[in-house]
């Protein structure tokens, strides 16, 4: 079955530096991914939807310049977080979407767990 | 408050049925879709209903969908230690934009 992969799973960053996570799709090509992130108990909340070739799609309430997404080519989505604080502790999920928008299948990376110290 | 609510834990004895329940807020949805997490892997596709379905079975999975009461569950039959997870509600109008719940961590005893 179609596998999407995170990386890091874990990461430990001290307080205003940046933190790189990757999400790769391993055996087919998405025009579109999206990115989530959870705290706990809460639910997981859409943040950005990243576009092949095109800027991604922020939601409300999500920091452009805080949250950066790079989706460079068709298998590879990246979410750095800038300057991060300790706010910004939470885990991190990626999806891809394997065929055509609106009716592919979403498949889920193993998401990547940040703390901000 | 939030667009897709679950309880957060459910605790159950193998052998027996697990019932998880979902409440969601927007009538426009069109799909419901339940997904299961185990620990280290990413969320999987479980099953998912269309709105203008009441019930949807697979094998051990069956799926119930109150559409005038905004309420989805899913049933497990038979449950088994290998079903303990975490388990995600979500709706979405054009399975595009989901909205997810927290999550259901289901507990299975031997």
């Amino acid at each position: 079955g179609a596998v999407v992969s995170q990386h890091p799973s874990r990461v430990i960053c001290k307080s205003g530096t940046s933190v790189k996570i990757e999400c790769r799709s391993l055996d087919f090509q998405a025009t579109t991914m999206f990115w989530y992130r959870q705290f706990p108990k809460q639910s997981l909340m859409l943040m950005a939807t990243s576009n092949e070739g095109s800027k991604a799609t922020y939601e409300q309430g999500v920091e452009k310049d805080k949250f950066l997404i790079n989706h460079a080519s068709l298998t590879l989505s990246t979410l750095t977080v800038t300057s991060a604080h300790p706010e910004d502790s939470s885990f991190y999920i990626c999806s891809a979407r394997r065929g055509a928008p609106n009716t592919g299948e979403l498949f889920f990376g193993e998401g990547s767990r940040l703390t901000v110290l | 408050g939030e667009d897709v609510e679950q309880s957060l834990f459910l605790s159950v004895r193998e052998g027996d049925s697990s019932v998880i329940n979902c409440t969601y807020t927007d009538s426009s949805s069109t799909y419901l879709y339940w997904y299961k997490q185990e620990p280290g892997a990413g969320l999987q596709l479980l099953t998912y209903i269309f709105s203008n379905m009441d019930m949807k079975q697979d094998q051990r999975l069956t799926v119930l969908l109150n559409k005038k009461d905004k309420h989805l569950s899913l049933r497990i039959a038979d449950t088994q230690t290998g079903d303990s997870a975490i388990y995600f509600c979500a709706e979405s109008i054009n399975n595009n934009d989901m909205r997810f719940g927290a999550g259901t961590r289901l507990t299975v005893k031997p």
